[in-house]
């Protein structure tokens, strides 16, 4: 049971550049959630879904896309790289009220 | 501005003695809070949560305590062990249901051997 798989685990990226951060559960959870940990920051939620189709965002949601075509996958998409997306990026998935996160992707943009 | 905020950036505690981790939180709304553990290079993982129908819920070592009126909350660990060394966050959502969780900035906790 792999729970929540994130890919890539670390991403260098120059300014300007585009990218997409992968999530992938095999729960079966309708609920899923991206967010940013940095610094002094806590995690801030950057977009979330609710189920395959639906996506809706979060506090920090500027300079992010997502999509959530089946209930497994919930890719980040950065369109326009800038180095204040340097940041961890963690995905959830939830059951009830209780979120699985996967490991991380460290993103540094140069 | 900040809806949950944990004070205290760190926090070292003797092995076997209780650590209390401290959050409070500025949202009338929030009813249901989570604690979650973060190790280095590793994605947090959910501890324990508490309702606000409820003031306190405790799961073998540890226990969670809900002070509505001060919107105050805390995790008591004991006996704190090595192990339990890592981040603490604390998490809170509104009653709306989307699972939209706050979180706080986070606690060091160190336990001494």
């Amino acid at each position: 049971n792999a729970g929540v798989t994130q890919t890539p685990k670390f991403q260098v990226l120059k300014t300007g550049q585009s990218m997409t951060l992968q999530c992938a559960q095999d729960m079966n959870h309708e609920y899923m959630s991206w967010y940013r940990q940095d610094p002094g920051m806590g995690l801030r939620l950057i977009h979330y879904s609710v189920g395959a189709g639906i996506t809706d965002q979060g506090e920090v949601p500027n300079g992010y896309n997502v999509s959530r075509s089946t209930t497994e996958d919930f890719p980040l998409r950065l369109l326009s790289a800038a180095p204040s997306q340097t940041s961890v990026y963690f995905c959830a998935s939830l059951r009830g009220t209780e979120a699985f996160f996967g490991q991380g992707t460290r993103l540094t943009v140069v | 501005d900040q809806q949950v905020k944990q004070n205290s950036p760190s926090l070292s505690v003797q092995e076997g003695r209780i650590s209390i981790l401290n959050c409070d939180y500025t949202n009338s709304m929030f009813d249901y809070f989570l604690w979650y553990k973060k190790y280095p290079a590793e994605g947090p993982t959910f501890l324990i949560s508490i309702s606000s129908i409820k003031d306190k819920n405790e799961d073998g070592r540890f226990t969670v305590f809900l002070n509505k009126s001060a919107k105050h909350l805390s995790l008591h660990i004991v006996p704190s062990q090595p192990g339990d060394s890592a981040v603490y966050f604390c998490a809170a959502s509104e009653a709306s249901g989307t699972y939209k969780y706050i979180f706080g900035t986070g606690t060091r906790l160190k336990v001494l051997a």
